[in-house]
Order: structure tokens, then C-alpha cells, then sequence
């Protein structure tokens, strides 16, 4: 199916584990971001990537990894995930070229750390 | 990038226009008006965008001020579907470079009654 699409859309861990999330994206869009989303704090980007092989960090990255060896991929890694990291995370896509710069995101992943 | 206020709530009976303001008396002149909601337990969805000029699609019409300093995003005829959260961001426009990123703040919850 066409679109963006995240996986788990649940996933419960324990502090101190490694819990990867996973974004796929079937338009080839350049562009690939990380949010988060608490209660009080809004959409807060994490990471973000302009390209393969490209990633920068966002507002909230520490404790978290990214990679992107496909265009189409846009995996984020808790390496050892905290009680703070309680949280639904949205993956979204966008086009480089596109002058109307809308962003589509996938439907999130809600990720509880026990 | 410019900021935004937006009251944290709202409501409208169903079948009556939704106008939702936007205060950004910050902005520049290469900023563009950007509206996404969000709702409860999806990924954002964006709405319309505009410069200085109204501008109208299918979901819904975008009224910014002559000085640019506020806006109204305007759902002519609400259903219950379009209770969501209303998130108004002003952003630099063009595609390339660093400007990709958006900055979501608290938004209006829009509730929409029967």
C-alpha cells in the first residue's frame, strides 16, 4: 500500500532495553522526520534526515539513534530506553522539491517504558 | 521561526462554519501560514497554507490579514469528524535547504457538538 507506515503501533519495554521503531515510506520523499508527542509538550522533532546516508539532530535527541541506508527507511533506536521515553512517536515524510512542503505522517507508535 | 498563539479550546455546533484564529505578529515576510490538525490517536494532517492571499481547498479557507499578523483557518460546514486539534505554524516556505522543519505548538482543540 502507498503511504507511510510505522511499526509496532504498540510496543511495551523495560528501562534499560533496546526497542527499535520502525517508518516506511513508499513515495521516495527525500525528507524523514522523528517527532514525539507528550501531554504539555506538543510534536517535539528528534531527528531528521534530508537523504540517505543524511541525518542531523532535531530539539529532543539525546538518547535516541537514527539511521537511513535506504531512502525509504527511517528506523529509530532507543539504545536504552528510559521511563522519560514514555511516549507516542510519529514518523512523517516530505518531498524536497515539493514547493507546497507539506509533511504527511504515519499513523505513530505509542511506546510505554516500564 | 515566527511564533504563534492560538486559544487552547474551542467549540461549534455541527453544521456551522469553525473559524479558528492565529496571532503570529512576529512574521516575516517570508513566512508562510501553515495549518495541521491532529486527531486524537492519529498523525497530524495538513490542512492549507498561504502568504499573504486567501486561500481555499477542498477541506478548508485560510483569511490572513493585510499586515499578516493574524489569520483564520475556516471549516465552512463542521461535522463531528473535524473535532480535532488545530495547530497553526508559520514557517519559511521555500524547499530546500535547512527549512523543513515544523514547529508544532499546543493548538486549539476544536470540538465539534451535535
Amino acid at each position: 500500500d502507498a503511504g507511510i507506515t510505522q511499526s509496532p503501533r504498540y510496543k511495551i519495554t523495560e528501562t534499560g532495553r533496546q526497542v527499535t521503531l520502525m517508518c516506511h515510506q513508499t513515495w521516495s520523499h527525500s525528507y524523514m522526520f522523528w517527532y514525539r508527542q507528550d501531554l504539555g509538550h506538543g510534536l517535539r522533532l528528534i531527528y531528521y534526515s534530508a537523504a540517505a546516508d543524511i541525518t542531523d539532530k532535531g530539539e529532543v535527541p539525546d538518547g535516541y539513534v537514527v539511521s537511513r541506508s535506504k531512502t525509504e527507511n527511517f528506523p529509530l533506536t532507543l539504545e536504552s530506553a528510559t521511563r522519560s521515553q514514555t511516549s507516542v512517536y510519529f514518523c512523517a515524510s516530505r518531498e524536497m522539491g515539493s514547493w507546497l512542503n507539506e509533511q504527511f505522517f504515519g499513523p505513530g507508535t505509542r511506546l510505554t517504558v516500564l | 521561526d515566527a511564533k504563534t498563539t492560538q486559544p487552547p479550546s474551542m467549540d461549534c455546533a455541527e453544521g456551522r462554519a469553525a473559524n479558528l484564529p492565529c496571532n503570529h505578529s512576529t512574521i516575516s515576510g517570508n513566512e508562510y501560514v501553515y495549518w495541521y490538525r491532529q486527531i486524537h490517536s492519529q498523525g497530524p494532517q495538513y490542512i492549507i497554507h498561504g502568504l499573504k492571499n486567501n486561500e481555499t481547498n477542498e477541506m478548508a479557507s485560510l483569511i490572513i490579514t493585510e499586515d499578516r499578523k493574524s489569520s483564520t483557518l475556516i471549516l465552512p460546514h463542521a461535522t463531528l469528524r473535524d473535532t480535532a486539534v488545530y495547530y497553526c505554524i508559520v514557517r519559511v516556505g521555500n524547499s530546500g535547504g535547512s527549512n523543513y522543519k515544523l514547529t508544532f505548538g499546543k493548538g486549539t482543540l476544536l470540538t465539534v457538538n451535535p
